[in-house]
């Protein structure tokens, strides 16, 4: 039930782009992604909501693909503060909220000067 | 304005041990969510408060785990007889409204069974 994110980790120098994935095996309402510096909370990024939208704020943005259960997190032009790992956040159903999250494996992410 | 808060951030309980770990979401915040997360894991989902009502309790790992937001603010989690394998750290997540909306979460409580 676990979502399975792709890949586990990636190395960048700064100013290169980045796409995490998550995929799920069953049916999405909506993807929310989340970054989490070590010892540090998570922050929230964004929310997608099933109809396969697109959403995005300064260089990060991210698409949910509903058929396919899937939802990419691209990562323009990589900051140093960009660095931490990365969890897609599913909330699995057919018909409307839930309110309960299931997360992804978690994408190590560090960005080298 | 102010953050989710947890407190105690640390806790460390002899196995055996009763612990109660606190979290003050942000005010007027509706929704309150409880996760536990392994080292170099995800936060897995423990239970959901809408106000001061328990709406989904499916994750608590067994009757040990005891939620509980009496006045629809505060929420304490209550781990009886504690084991090894409950060491974790414990996030707290308030969201403004029920429904689907971005969770903020507060710093954690680590807590070490020994």
């Amino acid at each position: 039930q676990q979502p399975v994110q792709s890949p586990q980790a990636v190395i960048l120098r700064e100013g290169e782009d980045a796409v995490i994935n998550c995929s799920s095996s069953k049916a999405l309402y909506s993807v929310h992604w989340y970054r989490q510096k070590h010892g540090e909370a998570p922050i929230f990024l964004m929310i997608l909501l099933k109809g396969g939208e697109q959403k995005g704020h300064d260089k990060i943005s991210a698409s949910f693909n509903e058929k396919k259960q899937q939802s990419s997190l691209y990562l323009t032009a990589s900051q140093l503060s960009y660095s931490g790992t990365y969890f897609c956040g599913t909330e699995i159903g057919y018909g409307g909220a839930t309110n309960k999250l299931i997360f992804g494996t978690g994408t190590l992410l560090a960005v080298q000067p | 304005g102010a953050g989710v808060s947890q407190s105690p951030r640390y806790k460390v309980a002899k196995r055996g041990q009763d612990v109660a770990l606190r979290c003050d979401p942000i005010s007027g915040h509706v929704s309150l969510f409880w996760y536990q997360q392994a080292l170099g894991q995800g936060p897995e989902f423990l239970t959901y408060f809408q106000n001061e009502a328990q709406l989904d309790k499916s994750g608590l790992p067994s009757d040990r785990f005891f939620a509980e937001r009496p006045e629809g603010s505060v929420s304490t989690l209550k781990i009886q007889r504690t084991q090894q394998e409950d060491s974790a750290v414990y996030l707290c997540a308030s969201s403004q409204r029920e429904g689907t909306y971005e969770q903020y979460f507060g710093p954690g409580t680590r807590l070490t069974v020994t």
